[in-house]
């Protein structure tokens, strides 16, 4: 059972433009939500994260927001660069519980020049 | 610091035949885990060890064999190998369970 989706398998963008990433989840039970960076031929890399009592985290270029109710959050970048071509990863968990992180099958972002 | 190392970067077995793919990390961390990657799919969870001495079964485990060998290393074992288990394996470790997580290269393995 997919417990964390990603509908888009890529986006494309033009440099300097807004990337929306977005995510859903069925689990009402996670409460920590993690997007993770990864470049090929490379382990995924952690980017940000964002807990339920949250609706938004920024840091930096990177903001990601939570829907709750609708069990949907987004990674939005601005302005996206050519460097932040890469897979990301969208996952969900039980914070301090015995392991229950589940990945969505990722979105291949592409930033065009 | 190295962070998370996984040995080999590179396998191609038989069916039927064995072996151990190799973790280890640098940054005193608690948890180790053990993913499989195939196209299409998200990370799948085939082990855990929430803490030395203790291994848990994720989603996928079946066809596998884990060793927590102490704080550092974390062991995957393909006991009898099937062209099913092609796949890249990453291995992470994270201070906390559910905290984020910190992965390894990855060893893309291919059973013929």
């Amino acid at each position: 059972d997919q417990q964390v989706k990603q509908n888009s398998p890529s986006l494309s963008v033009q440099e300097g433009r807004i990337s929306i990433l977005n995510c859903d989840y069925t689990n009402s039970m996670f409460d920590y939500f993690l997007w993770y960076k990864k470049y090929p031929a490379e382990g995924p890399t952690f980017l940000i994260s964002i807990s339920s009592i949250k609706d938004k985290n920024e840091d930096g270029r990177f903001t990601v927001f939570l829907n709750k109710s609708a069990k949907h959050l987004s990674l939005h970048i601005v302005p996206s660069q050519p460097g932040d071509s890469a897979v990301y990863f969208c996952a969900a968990s039980v914070l301090y519980n015995n392991n229950d992180m589940r990945f969505g099958a990722g979105t291949r972002l592409t930033v065009k020049p | 610091n190295a962070g998370v190392t996984q040995t080999p970067k590179f396998q191609v077995l038989k069916t039927g035949q064995s072996m151990t793919l190799q973790c280890a990390q640098d940054m005193n961390h608690n948890s180790m885990y053990w993913y499989r990657q195939d196209p299409g799919m998200g990370l799948r969870l085939i082990y855990y060890s929430a803490s030395e001495g203790t291994t848990d079964k994720g989603e996928v485990p079946n066809g596998y064999n884990v060793s927590r060998l102490n704080k550092r290393e974390f062991s995957l074992r393909l006991e009898s190998a099937a062209p099913s288990q092609t796949s890249v394996y990453f291995c992470a470790s994270s201070p906390l369970l559910g905290s984020e997580q910190f992965f390894g290269p990855g060893t893309r393995l291919t059973v013929l």
